[in-house]
């Protein structure tokens, strides 16, 4: 079994367009991240939810939502998509404050 | 930005020990230090992590300095398949804990 699932695992969209990434973990953990990976290979936090609660959002922009129906899934839409958007998003759920992340295979976003 | 510097590549022969340097030198007293590492890819995974004390797993050992300002993760039979970045990050973790990846170091274990 897939312990933290994205769909879809590609995504190919116009500037301008709204789309949605889905996440989903059967660890039953508490706390979901969503991660940015750049053309550069850089991979950077974005937003992290506990108990259903955003407890960290980093400097992104506001086009940037994340939204968690319950606690196993954390989904991240993006409204007016940009070309800068173009990237590698991972998913990653932790259980409890110093337990390891599990990380997502990865959703990458190309805007054309 | 990264509190650790690795650097960037190193290469090492399938079957031996694989050595990946880090240094933390400014790293707080409750940061544990954390190694995770992306295959081509993927996403990345968890290897291990420590606070003080050395620490071993079923995938490698973790060798802290006394000092705590550097450390060392060891492959102890590096494959093919462990070719990876490897990063190597410090970590406050609690509710307001973040993973910073740095640039971690790209490992090519060749036949």
């Amino acid at each position: 079994d897939t312990a933290v699932s994205q769909t879809p695992k590609y995504l190919v969209t116009q500037m301008g367009n709204d789309k949605s990434i889905k996440c989903e973990q059967n660890l039953g953990h508490d706390t979901m991240y969503w991660y940015k990976q750049d053309s550069k290979k850089f991979l950077k936090i974005m937003f992290s939810y506990n108990n259903k609660e955003l407890i960290i959002n980093e400097t992104v922009p506001n086009r940037f939502s994340p939204k968690s129906p319950d606690k196993a899934h954390l989904n991240l839409h993006i409204n007016s998509l940009e070309l800068g958007d173009s990237a590698v998003y991972f998913c990653a759920s932790r259980r409890g404050a110093y337990n390891e992340q599990f990380f997502g295979p990865g959703t990458r976003l190309t805007v054309l | 930005d990264a509190k650790t510097t690795q650097p960037p590549s190193m290469d090492c022969a399938e079957g031996r020990a694989a050595n990946l340097p880090c240094n933390h030198s400014t790293i707080s007293g409750n940061e544990y230090v954390y190694w995770y590492r992306q295959i081509h890819s993927q996403g990345p995974q968890y290897i291990i992590h420590g606070l003080k004390n050395n620490e071993t797993n079923e995938m490698a050992s973790l060798i802290i300095t006394e000092d705590r300002k550097s450390s060392t993760l060891i492959l102890p039979h590096a494959t093919l398949r462990d070719t990876a970045v490897y990063y190597c990050i410090a970590y406050y973790g609690g509710s307001q804990g973040n993973l910073i990846f740095g640039k971690g170091t790209k490992l090519s274990v060749k036949p």
